[in-house]
């Protein structure tokens, strides 16, 4: 079945310095979505990436779809603390494409 | 005030007993997904649902079952079959397939001893 990979699995940064978590599918995607979970919280959607080699920006955040629509990327500049938690990918698969099949996810610390 | 009502935040169980969780949308969401949350784990799908009567094993349904009897309700029962089942539990719904954005509940710490 799919598999969707994410790296790394940790990632501590200074305030003001960027991040990037990576995420990889086995299988080619129709659309990839990105998630942010809080600490002690609840997972929520941020963006979802359709078109390959698709690019779209929030702000400090900069998601990307590769062009295979195999992987994809989130970027943060010059994180914040308010930017801690962990950072999941989500693919769907499934003769109908409604097994949504996240990532392990990356959990971002700050130190301020 | 639409959402995804997850209860109870917290549940305790002795070893050997079924349990159920409950998971409650007024979204008018057709789909609907039980994960699964364990440290390092990342959020594995237990079931999911496209419709009312009709639900899928994702990849870890072993131990696990589901009712859809309503389009608003998708309830988890936690099996004693289950060989790890402390866990969190997360509930989610969405539109339509996996290409729309899932709204998910708050969440169900169960701890089994």
């Amino acid at each position: 079945g799919q598999q969707v990979m994410q790296i790394p699995q940790y990632q501590h940064v200074q305030e003001g310095e960027d991040f990037t978590t990576y995420c990889n599918s086995s299988t080619t995607l129709s659309n990839i979505q990105w998630y942010k979970q809080r600490p002690g919280g609840h997972p929520v959607f941020l963006i979802q990436l359709v078109k390959s080699g698709e690019v779209k920006k929030q702000k400090r955040l900069t998601f990307q779809f590769g062009e295979a629509k195999k992987n994809s990327s989130l970027h943060i500049t010059a994180t914040q603390t308010t930017d801690v938690g962990t950072y999941f990918c989500a693919g769907p698969s499934g003769g109908s494409n409604y097994k949504l099949t996240f990532g392990k996810g990356t959990l971002l610390t700050v130190n301020p | 005030d639409g959402g995804i009502t997850q209860s109870p935040k917290y549940l305790f169980r002795k070893e050997g007993q079924n349990v159920t969780l409950s998971c409650e949308q007024n979204l008018n969401h057709d789909a609907m997904y039980w994960y699964r949350q364990d440290p390092g784990q990342g959020l594995r799908l237990i079931y999911y649902s496209q419709i009312v009567n009709d639900f899928q094993k994702g990849d870890i349904a072993e131990g696990y079952s589901v009712s859809r009897e309503k389009k608003e309700s998708f309830p988890l029962t936690v099996t004693s079959a289950q060989k790890n089942p402390t866990a969190f539990y997360l509930c989610a719904s969405s539109f339509g397939a996996g290409d729309t954005e899932a709204f998910f509940g708050q969440g169900t710490r169960l701890t089994v001893v």
